[in-house]
């Protein structure tokens, strides 16, 4: 069975460029997350998805980041225009259903550099 | 609002037992996780607690007391491998919306 994956593994880009992050999690699962990891710090949590539908978005920085989940499966999160502040690792997990005992599964991550 | 505590680093020995502390404040708390990150790499499960007690998986055992909205993370006979970032998380609110703490750095020397 194939993990959660994610597109870009790095991606490099310019102050005020776009760009877009992709996940797939894994087949079945209903909840999707997608979280931000920078320095070293906090894994912080961004949003979670139920579905297609955004359960909880109290984690986005600001109206440049735009999450969607097509159908329920895949997701993207794009970040226009990027600032230099957005550089980080970006997570998606997933997990399989509204168990609180469900364990997530993270994807390796995309990292995100901005110049 | 929610936060998670833990401390940011420590250090251990090869063999020696290491015990990793977590203190939560959050809503409709549910239960306690633990995740290991090594460098570059994806988060991994470790353990879940939902009720008070120890739970042991192998050298990884973790506790939970939820009166004291505590729990923690005992590694025994630590091995080099063993040297990550350690996560404790909640999950909180009515529909999974799972929150990390900030990380305790392992490190373990020989």
């Amino acid at each position: 069975e194939a993990g959660v994956t994610q597109f870009p593994s790095h991606s490099v880009i310019e102050k005020g460029q776009t760009v877009t992050l992709r996940c797939d999690p894994i087949s079945g699962h209903d909840n999707l997350y997608w979280y931000r990891r920078v320095m070293g710090k906090e894994i912080k949590f961004l949003l979670h998805f139920v579905k297609e539908s955004k359960q909880d978005e109290s984690g986005m920085p600001n109206n440049r980041f735009l999450a969607e989940r097509t159908g329920g499966t895949y997701s993207t999160l794009k970040v226009q225009p990027a600032e230099l502040e957005d550089s980080g690792v970006y997570f998606c997990a997933s997990s399989q259903d509204r168990q609180m005992n469900t364990e997530a599964f993270f994807g390796q991550g995309t990292r995100l550099t901005v110049v | 609002g929610q936060s998670l505590e833990q401390p940011s680093e420590v250090t251990a020995v090869e063999g020696a037992i290491v015990q990793i502390n977590c203190t939560y404040q959050t809503s409709g708390f549910y239960g306690l996780s633990w995740y290991q990150q090594h460098d570059g790499g994806a988060p991994t499960f470790l353990s879940y607690n939902a009720l008070d007690g120890l739970e042991e998986t192998g050298r990884f055992s973790s506790f939970l007391s939820r009166s004291d909205s505590y729990g923690y993370l005992l590694l025994q006979e630590l091995q080099m491998k063993d040297s990550a970032s350690y996560f404790c998380a909640v999950f909180s609110g009515g529909y999974n919306k799972l929150i990390f703490g900030a990380g305790t750095r392992l490190a373990v020397h020989p």
